[in-house]
């Protein structure tokens, strides 16, 4: 099994779908995040959790939301989607300081037609 | 305002030559930065890590280099290989938190 997993790998969805993306790891990691991705723009952070208590915004966090179910568990919601919310999604993990870096996950493709 | 920037244009090179790619920052003062690989399609792939009080940092045929006064780091892959045809993103703590941020990446491709 991988150490980070994502569900679904691909999803097309309808604007104002609401839409869940999981993500489990089995790091036993404390820190989670979510980034999407889109060409040349890179990793943006949308969230991220530095325990099961502690959830904060990342930079382009409006129009999502997040879960910490628990240590391996956390998981994006779009509460409406949006066309311009199509892109590549990625849970990573780390420990406290990063010193073996982030783990990803295989990433959700997002398609919000 | 924050910057991190790579190449956004591919670099191509020879097989067997060394590959050397380049991270800049502005306006940041990270005490750790790390290099990733990203093929595409998949998530990014930690490679190395380096400290700001390091100078230099080897694993294997990859070696990073990080400037704290130019603000700058270079990743090196010596006798490079087709196989080594990637993305490449370097990440810094930006905040103090471990909380990295990602440069955009530059596209490595290695030539038979």
């Amino acid at each position: 099994d991988a150490d980070v997993t994502q569900t679904p790998r691909n999803r097309i969805t309808k604007t104002g779908k609401r839409i869940m993306l999981e993500c489990s790891q089995t790091k036993g990691h404390d820190r989670m995040y979510w980034y999407r991705q889109d060409p040349g723009l890179g990793l943006r952070l949308i969230y991220y959790s530095f325990d099961v208590k502690d959830i904060n915004k990342g930079e382009i966090s409006d129009g999502y939301s997040v879960s910490r179910q628990a240590q391996a568990k956390f998981s994006l919601s779009l509460e409406s989607a949006i066309p311009n919310q199509t892109a590549l999604y990625f849970c990573a993990t780390s420990d406290l300081k990063g010193a073996h870096g982030y783990t990803f996950g295989s990433g959700t493709r997002l398609t919000v037609v | 305002s924050q910057k991190i920037e790579q190449n956004s244009e591919a670099l191509n090179i020879q097989e067997g030559k060394t590959a050397t790619l380049t991270c800049n920052y502005t306006n940041y003062s990270p005490a750790y930065l790390q290099w990733y690989r990203q093929d595409p399609g998949r998530g990014p792939v930690f490679l190395l890590l380096i400290r700001e009080n390091e100078k230099e940092k080897r694993k294997e045929r990859l070696k990073v280099t990080f400037d704290t006064t130019l603000k700058q780091s270079l990743f090196h892959i010596t006798a490079s290989q087709p196989a080594d045809s990637a993305t490449y993103l370097c990440a810094l703590d930006a905040s103090g938190t471990y909380k990295y941020i990602f440069g955009t990446g530059t596209r490595l491709k290695v030539l038979a």
